[in-house]
């Protein structure tokens, strides 16, 4: 049972222009998303999150919008640049429990930025 | 700024062998959880200790075992190894179990022959 998922499994994206990752999720219970970005071999790194009772969240070139009616959250990469090329992970914390910190990650999405 | 650290970054092991993994935290950070990432797979989420003491278990086969130490520095072991647990093994840190951010290691690379 998938909890969180990212649908895309690449995207593909000119220098300069806009990314645009995409994550969804069925637990209505999370409370606070999280993106991660990961290069081969490391662990990964944390670009942003978003609380459950906000609806956008910006921080340089990076902005994430979530849509809890639609249980649906976007990472917006603006401008992209070679260096982003990555895997991206979405990442949602909760329910409850005694562990707020316990993640539950989407499949990833590869992102290339081409120069 | 000190990250979290983990030892050794790569281990091959025997089927039916012992093998710990270790991961120190950020310091003042006093929650560690452990994931587990197979080849084209996400993350999965396998325990977790705040204050030294256990605070969430995931999907961690009984042939694992792990602990938080008084340093909270923390040991993931794993016994009668099987070729599926052939991984890469992170360790993430945060302060306070409520704390929003998990920072993660860069991952210890199991591989079980």
């Amino acid at each position: 049972d998938q909890q969180v998922k990212q649908n895309s499994p690449s995207l593909s994206v000119q220098e300069g222009r806009i990314s645009i990752l995409n994550c969804d999720y069925t637990n209505s219970m999370f409370d606070y998303f999280l993106w991660y970005k990961k290069y081969p071999a490391e662990g990964p790194t944390f670009l942003i999150s978003i609380s459950s009772i906000k609806d956008k969240n910006e921080d340089g070139r990076f902005t994430v919008f979530l849509n809890k009616s639609a249980k649906h959250l976007s990472l917006h990469i603006v401008p992209s640049q070679p260096g982003d090329s990555a895997v991206y992970f979405c990442a949602a914390r909760g329910p409850g429990g005694t562990s707020y910190g316990k993640l539950t990650f989407g499949q990833g999405t590869i992102l290339t930025v081409h120069p | 700024a000190a990250g979290v650290i983990q030892s050794p970054r790569h281990l091959i092991k025997e089927k039916r062998e012992t093998a710990t993994l270790k991961c120190y935290p950020i310091p003042r950070h006093d929650t560690v959880y452990w994931y587990q990432q197979g080849p084209g797979q996400d993350p999965q989420f396998l325990i977790s200790f705040y204050e030294k003491m256990q605070s969430d278990k995931g999907s961690i086969p009984d042939r694992f075992s792990a602990q938080q130490f008084s340093d909270y520095h923390s040991e993931l072991n794993m016994s009668s190894l099987e070729l599926g647990d052939s991984a890469l093994y992170f360790c993430a840190s945060s302060s306070g179990q409520t704390n929003t951010e998990a920072f993660f290691g860069q991952g210890t690379r199991l591989t079980v022959v």
